[in-house]
């Protein structure tokens, strides 16, 4: 049973580059979830999928963000012109739809890093 | 705004002593509560979730949630120096088709051989 799997876990770019993060769910799990996190704080949430339907997006998810689920199994995350301030920890999570508690599964993160 | 406050620590703990790890929400309508740990560079990991009133029990850990007060908590007994870590709460918030988690921003705990 593999868990939660990000592609890559780590990247460097230069500011106004685009930066384009993959997510593979646990195989049987349904909704997938892309967090941000900076440091010293806890996990912010930018957006979920249900299947391949973008459900919820945050405040936080500005025009120059942008996430796919195409055929409801792996979910790409886009960042386009990037900024500094984009320099954060990207973690992906995935639950299965009626399981006890909903929990969700992160994966390793991808951190990004824009000079 | 919904809000998770934890005391950011850091939290020392002798080896073998209980550490208790404190959790608040602002969001009266959360109905669950989740309880990461996370090393330093990892990503969090689940340690337990709870969303009725009383504790839940599993096996080092306990989490007690008191809904009326709007508080949570995590009891670690027995703690080891591989327990050293940062430990996140969790609250789904209130609001039909909302599965997001609102983080807290965790509590730094030490245990000190």
């Amino acid at each position: 049973d593999t868990g939660v799997s990000q592609d890559p876990r780590h990247k460097i770019t230069k500011r106004g580059q685009n930066v384009t993060f993959r997510c593979d769910p646990i195989s049987e799990h349904n909704r997938l979830y892309w967090y941000r996190q900076t440091l010293g704080q806890g996990p912010e949430f930018l957006t979920y999928f249900q299947n391949e339907a973008q459900l919820e997006k945050s405040r936080l998810l500005s025009d120059r963000f942008s996430a796919e689920r195409p055929k409801g199994s792996f979910s790409t995350l886009e960042i386009q012109r990037t900024e500094q301030g984009d320099s954060a920890m990207y973690l992906c999570a995935s639950s299965l739809v009626g399981a006890v508690g909903d929990t969700q599964y992160f994966g390793p993160g991808t951190r990004l890093t824009v000079l | 705004q919904k809000e998770v406050e934890q005391n950011s620590g850091p939290l020392s703990v002798p080896e073998g002593a209980i550490a208790s790890l404190n959790c608040t929400y602002s969001d009266r309508g959360s109905q669950s509560f989740f309880w990461y740990r996370q090393y330093s560079g990892k990503s969090p990991e689940l340690i337990m979730f709870i969303y009725s009133n009383g504790d839940k029990e599993d096996g080092r850990f306990t989490a007690q949630l008191n809904k009326a007060s709007q508080y949570v908590s995590l009891l670690i007994r027995d703690s080891q120096p591989s327990d050293s870590a940062t430990y996140l709460c969790a609250v789904r918030t209130s609001g039909a088709g909302s599965y997001q988690l609102t983080f807290g921003k965790g509590t730094k705990l030490s245990v000190i051989p």
